[in-house]
């Protein structure tokens, strides 16, 4: 067990549906990260937050968004959903901004119908 | 895009030491060698990392050669459990340097 927690563990919804998915990070862990995992594209970075800051940005789209909120849990909301956007997403944590260890979560696995 | 390049498959004997090489060519002075794991769907899990010196946790041992191009990530004594996904990832430390994944290296440990 990480100490990452993520909810739901699975979602099924259908195209053009909104969806948000939740990480609670690793108790005094500030920084939370979200990724991305599709069978073709491997592992995608998409955001990270630190301290309710957004800090660094990947391979996210316009129709996702994200925010880290004052008791630094965080969630990754995801607009019109395409079949595409199925995959498993991840949260990690880790305690700093800088060249530390993350921790992941068990992900969520969203199909979109 | 990753800036590391490992072996798509390896296999390694129950009991015996798995070694999974990662070449990284063009790493620079200032970015750490990471190797994390990720058994079926689950999670990434961190193994080790390192700068320029060879470390040793309880999970594994990294050796990195002089010239920093290359490392192996050690095993010493690989069960059936170690069956995974293995990534080398090469990062600068600091906020906006961010973990790339790439393909990895999938290791089967066989009875």
């Amino acid at each position: 067990d990480s100490g990452v927690t993520q909810t739901p563990k699975h979602l099924i919804t259908a195209t053009g549906q909104r969806v948000t998915l939740r990480c609670s990070p690793r108790s005094g862990d500030l920084s939370v990260y979200w990724y991305q995992q599709s069978l073709d594209q491997g592992l995608q970075f998409l955001i990270q937050y630190y301290n309710g800051e957004e800090r660094a940005k990947g391979n996210i789209l316009e129709r996702f968004s994200a925010q880290q909120f004052p008791d630094l849990h965080s969630e990754l909301n995801l607009s019109s959903l395409e079949l595409g956007d199925s995959a498993l997403y991840f949260c990690a944590s880790s305690y700093g901004q800088g060249n530390e260890k993350l921790f992941f979560g068990s992900g969520t696995q969203l199909s979109v119908l | 895009d990753a800036k590391t390049t490992q072996p798509p498959s390896m296999d390694c004997a129950e009991g015996r030491a798995a070694n999974l090489p990662c070449n990284h060519s063009t790493i620079s002075g200032n970015e750490y060698v990471y190797w994390y794991r990720q058994i079926h769907s689950q999670g990434p899990q961190y193994i080790i990392h390192g700068l320029k010196n060879n470390e040793t946790n309880e999970m594994a041992s990294l050796i990195i050669t002089e010239d920093r191009k290359s490392s192996t990530l050690i095993l010493p004594h690989a069960t059936l459990r170690d069956t995974a996904v293995y990534y080398c990832i090469v990062r600068v430390g600091g906020y906006g340097q961010n973990f790339v994944f790439g393909p990895g290296t999938r290791l089967s440990v066989l009875p």
